[in-house]
């Protein structure tokens, strides 16, 4: 059954303030990083990825940094806003594997 | 069309009762993904189909029951579920093979097992 009393992972910001919300991987072997937001009620909702071969990508109002040497993924947004309010999960997959492992999720709450 | 739908949005059944969910894109993307998210949880891979066949099964119990009618259509048959099954079913797709990482997700069928 569930965890009652389980918290995510929560980042405060105030509304005009730059977030960062990091995620850590474990497989070394991992190629392709993508970020999710998901609301509440919602399905997640994809916002940038990245794959191996590069170390920075950068999107409208995001930023996605992969250091493959900690294995550390962040995903950096700008300006944030209340809409910007969600659970976010990083997810590693690997080659033509169709399996994404999803990291805990960060609840991102953005105070106006 | 970018999406994925499904329906219902909502299902309460009884642990006797048989249910299906349904799933649907027209991105002709040739692979398909069922999830199962708990709250405050991260989704966890139920099924994969690719090409219209089960490529993976993460040891589900056999009360769920997925099926690929064509490339479009993804649907999950439910029968003598338990109160545990209780969460947030997920759909996705994606493009198959090298580089169909990433997975389009529908908005979920919320499901209550009484």
């Amino acid at each position: 059954g569930e965890s009652v009393g389980l918290h995510l992972p929560t980042l405060s910001v105030q509304e005009g303030d730059n977030s960062i919300i990091n995620c850590a991987y474990s497989n070394s072997a991992s190629d392709y990083f993508i970020w999710y937001k998901q609301e509440s009620g919602k399905g997640p909702q994809f916002i940038i990825d990245i794959r191996s071969n590069m170390d920075k990508r950068q999107g409208q109002r995001v930023t996605v940094l992969l250091n493959k040497t900690v294995k550390h993924l962040s995903l950096q947004i700008a300006a944030t806003q209340p809409g910007d309010s969600a659970v976010y999960f990083c997810a590693s997959g690997r080659g033509s594997n169709y399996k994404l492992t999803f990291g805990k999720g960060t609840l991102l709450t953005v105070n106006p | 069309d970018t999406e994925v739908t499904q329906t219902p949005k909502h299902l309460v059944m009884g642990m006797t009762n048989k249910k299906s969910l349904k799933c649907e894109q027209h991105m002709g993307h040739r692979a398909m993904y069922w999830y199962k998210q708990k709250a405050k949880k991260p989704p966890e891979l139920m099924f994969v189909y690719s090409y219209e066949k089960l490529s993976i099964n993460e040891s589900v119990p056999s009360r769920f029951s997925p099926e690929c009618p064509n490339s479009s259509l993804l649907n999950l048959h439910l029968h003598a579920l338990q109160p545990e099954d209780s969460a947030l079913y997920l759909c996705a797709s994606s493009q198959a093979g090298l580089g169909g990482n990433e997975q389009f997700f529908g908005p979920g069928t919320r499901l209550t097992v009484l």
